[in-house]
């Protein structure tokens, strides 16, 4: 059946750390794949997406990594930061709504 | 609006109540959609909507659950005779059109919702 899954529940780094967030996915027709962070009490924030035609994209300190051989999707942060602290989801898609893994939570500290 | 817009922010009902809970997704995104979330987990699909099509209803955990949207405008969910496990955040999100082109899909800060 589908389900996404992430494979730490949580992450600790140091400040200026990359840090590098892992999911795995089992729908090999997703063909859409979505980083979501969420900070305490707030909805999920978009990050950065990417189609099943691609195996990388890079925006604003971040960069997915998308390997469809392995059904593996990794969300690396550069130069983490203390705001970066926040649980982080991963979202696949093939159909009409977005399945998400039960997200990994990462702590920065200073 | 800037963004999808949900009211209200916090709810504690008594169970056995119903409550609605309210979404106004962001002006021109045609496809709107309801999510729910409990305490420490992820987010579980309960229902699509893309413009006037028959929206996909599959995520509903039961019949207490209900959900309206009048064009391309605002949704309303509603949770008939609530129970203790109805309470989470549900949170709403919308895109500029359906999700199955990529269009990011963005969320609203969520409806908290306590059963007591």
């Amino acid at each position: 059946g589908e389900s996404v899954g992430l494979h730490l529940p949580t992450l600790s780094v140091q400040e200026g750390d990359n840090s590098i967030i892992n999911c795995a996915y089992s729908n090999s027709a997703s063909d859409y794949f979505i980083w979501y962070k969420q900070e305490s009490g707030k909805g999920p924030q978009f990050i950065i997406d990417i189609r099943s035609n691609m195996d990388k994209r890079q925006g604003q300190r971040v960069t997915v990594l998308l390997n469809k051989t392995v059904k593996h999707l990794s969300l690396q942060i550069a130069a983490t930061q203390p705001g970066d602290s926040a649980v982080y989801f991963c979202a696949e898609g093939a159909g009409t709504a977005l399945i998400f893994g039960k997200g990994t939570t990462l702590s920065v500290s200073s | 609006g800037a963004g999808v817009s949900q009211s209200p922010s916090n709810k504690v009902t008594e169970k056995g109540k119903d409550v609605e809970l309210r979404c106004d997704p962001i002006s021109g995104h045609t496809a709107l959609y309801w999510y729910r979330q409990r305490l420490g987990q992820g987010l579980e699909f309960l229902i699509y909507f893309q413009g006037n099509s028959a929206p996909d209803k599959s995520g509903l955990p039961s019949d207490r659950f209900s959900a309206e949207r009048t064009g391309e405008s605002v949704s309303t969910l509603t949770i008939q005779r609530t129970q203790q496990e109805d309470s989470a955040v549900y949170l709403c999100a919308s895109s500029r059109n359906s999700r199955g082109t990529g269009n990011t899909i963005y969320f609203g800060e969520g409806s908290w919702l306590t059963v007591v």
